[in-house]
């Protein structure tokens, strides 16, 4: 069965970087995108990203980029996700969650992590 | 920065249907996709490509669109349906993902 294991919560101070692994298991990892999805305590979903495991191509959003990397390391099936120059306001959970199917044009996902907390406090 | 636009909340009493809409530019461009979300818990996938039902979703969740807004229904809403809903989707250009802003479903 398929299955996506994060690395545990963190807690950062401000200016700090943060890097969370996904670990996949039970499918081709290189067959399907992986995105990274945040929310934040009692906000909604926010998409920050996604990596072809097969090519290493990312995708960031506009508000994320200059700060976030995602990489991938296919020999242990295990994507990551690093944001740097962290703020108050990027304490959030963060999940990674998987494609529902192969493809550049496809969007929808179907099988998520169980999500690391990471919080930015002085 | 492209956009979702979702209303903030929607009530309705068990039995009923519930509707929950997502307006944007690029969805006539864009397949839309719908998640669950309870609290403590990550997001389910209930609807994918604007109307299709992944296996083990009930019948009742279904999706439409039209133009710029598309449409998830629920029909003969439960209390356990009570949750927060989002839309997602892509920019015209099929370069970044979005969410709606989300839609918190209460079951009176």
């Amino acid at each position: 069965q398929v299955q996506l294991v994060q690395s545990g919560a963190e807690v950062k101070k401000p200016g700090a970087s943060v890097k969370v692994s996904c670990k996949a298991s039970g499918y081709t990892f290189t067959g399907y995108y992986m995105h990274w999805v945040r929310q934040a305590p009692g906000q909604g979903l926010e998409w920050m990203g996604r990596i072809n495991p097969n090519s290493g191509g990312t995708n960031y959003a506009q508000k994320f980029q200059g700060r976030v990397t995602m990489t991938r390391d296919t020999s242990i099936s295990t994507a990551y996700m690093e944001l740097s120059r962290l703020r108050s306001d990027d304490t959030a959970v963060y999940y990674c969650a998987r494609a529902q199917y192969s493809g550049y044009d496809y969007w929808g996902v179907d099988y998520w992590g169980q999500g690391t907390l990471v919080t930015v406090s002085s | 920065s492209y956009e979702l636009t979702q209303p903030p909340s929607v009530s309705v009493s068990p039995g009923q249907t519930a509707r929950i809409t997502c307006s944007g530019d690029a969805l006539p461009k864009q397949y839309a996709y719908w998640y669950q979300q309870k609290p403590g818990q990550a997001p389910v996938l209930v609807i994918y490509k604007d109307s299709e039902r992944p296996s083990g979703i009930p019948e009742r969740f279904s999706g439409s669109s039209s133009g710029t807004t598309v449409t998830l229904t629920i029909s003969g809403v439960q209390a356990e349906d009570e949750a927060d809903y989002y839309c997602q989707s892509a920019d015209s250009s099929g370069t970044y993902g979005v969410f709606g802003g989300g839609t918190k479903l209460t079951v009176l």
